[in-house]
């Protein structure tokens, strides 16, 4: 089915580990973005991929690196995790970048549930 | 005060009511609104986008009012199926997006 893949599911680190949460999007989507959802905080935006070969912070960008492989990859790295990292990490895409007039809307992946102890 | 700021609610509705959300935003350059819906453990979906003249979708209809800077979204006819939280989107000028926390709805027998 067409849409936005992650990997892992679920994860379990110890603090000062490092990991990488992979992404991808089948929908030839140009723009791509990684955020968080804590309780009572809503979704914060983490990095955000306007388009291939570019990057730049969100909201809540501390602790946090990104690449942007190609068009249909946007991976999130944790150098050294922290138990504040404990969160629900979301990846989406977009059809046009925020800048166009027409922006659609997000397409989301399903999740990756991330516990830090 | 918040960027985008929602109810929490819980509203717990019979079915068949007809129910109402609110979403206020603080930036006046905001360009384009939109309601997700957000089952629990799940991803958050798109619901639809919030257009200047309203729109309507079925038993949704989502209303834009820019001289007090609020998005709304009605729902009629509940059905249980309708219980998720939503979420309202904002589009400001210079690439974000910000979500509110949400909006919890759950319609009862």
């Amino acid at each position: 089915n067409a849409g936005v893949t992650q990997t892992p599911k679920f994860q379990v680190l110890k603090t000062g580990q490092s990991m990488t949460l992979q992404c991808a999007q089948d929908m030839n989507h140009n723009s791509m973005y990684w955020y968080r959802q804590d309780p009572g905080m809503g979704l914060r935006l983490i990095y955000y991929s306007a388009s291939e070969g570019t990057t730049d912070k969100g909201e809540v960008p501390n602790g946090y690196n990104v690449s942007r492989l190609n068009k249909r990859e946007f991976s999130l790295r944790l150098e050294s995790a922290a138990p504040s990292q404990t969160s629900v990490y979301f990846c989406a895409s977009s059809e046009r970048g925020l800048r166009g007039a027409s922006y659609s809307g997000y397409t989301f992946g399903s999740g990756t549930r991330l516990t830090v102890v | 005060r918040k960027e985008v700021e929602q109810d929490p609610g819980p509203f717990n509705v019979p079915e068949g009511a007809t129910v109402a959300f609110n979403c206020t935003y603080s930036n006046s350059a905001s360009q384009s609104f939109f309601w997700y819906r957000q089952d629990c453990r799940k991803e958050p979906k798109l619901l639809m986008s919030v257009y200047s003249s309203g729109n309507e979708d079925g038993r949704f209809t989502a209303q834009l009012n820019r001289a007090s800077q609020y998005i709304s979204l009605l729902i009629r006819d509940s059905k249980l199926s309708d219980s998720a939280t939503y979420l309202c989107a904002v589009n400001y000028a210079h690439d974000k997006v910000i979500f509110g926390p949400g909006t919890s709805l759950s319609v009862i027998p």
